[in-house]
């Protein structure tokens, strides 16, 4: 069956400029997560959905960053006016529930350079 | 926030030896996972450890959870190059909160 999938797999953008990353999760999955890893480091917690709503947004780094989830599928996570901070891959999961020990499943990520 | 370090950050070792990766933490997690990462995909689930002192075995892998639940090792025996990877913990408190990850090289 198909995983989670993420695209798109690398972006490369300029300072300033807007980004939209997308998560297509399993199918099913009802809890979704966005995560940002920077070079061989461990997992930076971003926001997780419920469904269509978030109740936890509290990793978001700054107003620059927003995400929403529609359908109960598809999330997008988008990051306006991009610094060079920003660099980083970001990982999307997701999971069966959002309580109790479910497995995350992730997807590849997407590599996102900010020049 | 519910941090989690792991130590050592990076091991290098030559193939066939054992080692042991560690994930503390002062907060008490439900329960607590252990994933493998390989360049260029997501992490992938080992295992998860949900009572205090329990011992997990998988293969040369052996996870285990501490009494208190605050803290879990992870220890390879005879360790092979297919274990190269980068190993993260995970404490499970109504959402996942990641440990800093250790990044192992095993040589041949």
């Amino acid at each position: 069956g198909a995983g989670v999938s993420q695209s798109p797999s690398n972006k490369v953008t300029e300072k300033g400029k807007d980004v939209e990353l997308r998560c297509d999760p399993i199918s099913g999955h009802t809890a979704l997560y966005w995560y940002r890893q920077s070079l061989g480091q461990g997992l930076e917690f971003l926001i997780y959905f419920q469904g269509n709503s978030a109740p936890d947004k509290s990793g978001l780094p700054s107003d620059r960053f927003s995400a929403e989830r529609t359908g109960g599928s598809v999330s997008t996570l988008t990051i306006q006016r991009t610094q060079q901070e920003d660099s980083a891959v970001y990982l999307c999961a997701s999971s069966f529930s959002g309580q109790g020990h479910y497995e995350q499943y992730f997807g590849p990520g997407t590599r996102l350079t900010v020049t | 926030t519910q941090l989690l370090e792991q130590s050592p950050q990076f091991l290098s070792i030559q193939e066939g030896e054992n080692l042991t990766v560690y994930c503390n933490s002062s907060s008490v997690f439900s329960s607590l996972q252990w994933y493998r990462q390989e360049p260029g995909e997501g992490p992938v689930l080992l295992v998860t450890v949900v009572t205090g002192g329990e011992v997990k075995k998988l293969k040369r892998l052996t996870f285990q959870f501490g009494d208190a639940r605050k803290d879990s090792s992870l220890h390879i025996t005879a360790a092979q190059p297919g274990d190269t990877g980068l190993y993260l913990c995970a404490g499970v408190n109504h959402q996942f909160y990641f440990g800093t990850g250790t990044s192992l090289t095993v040589i041949p």
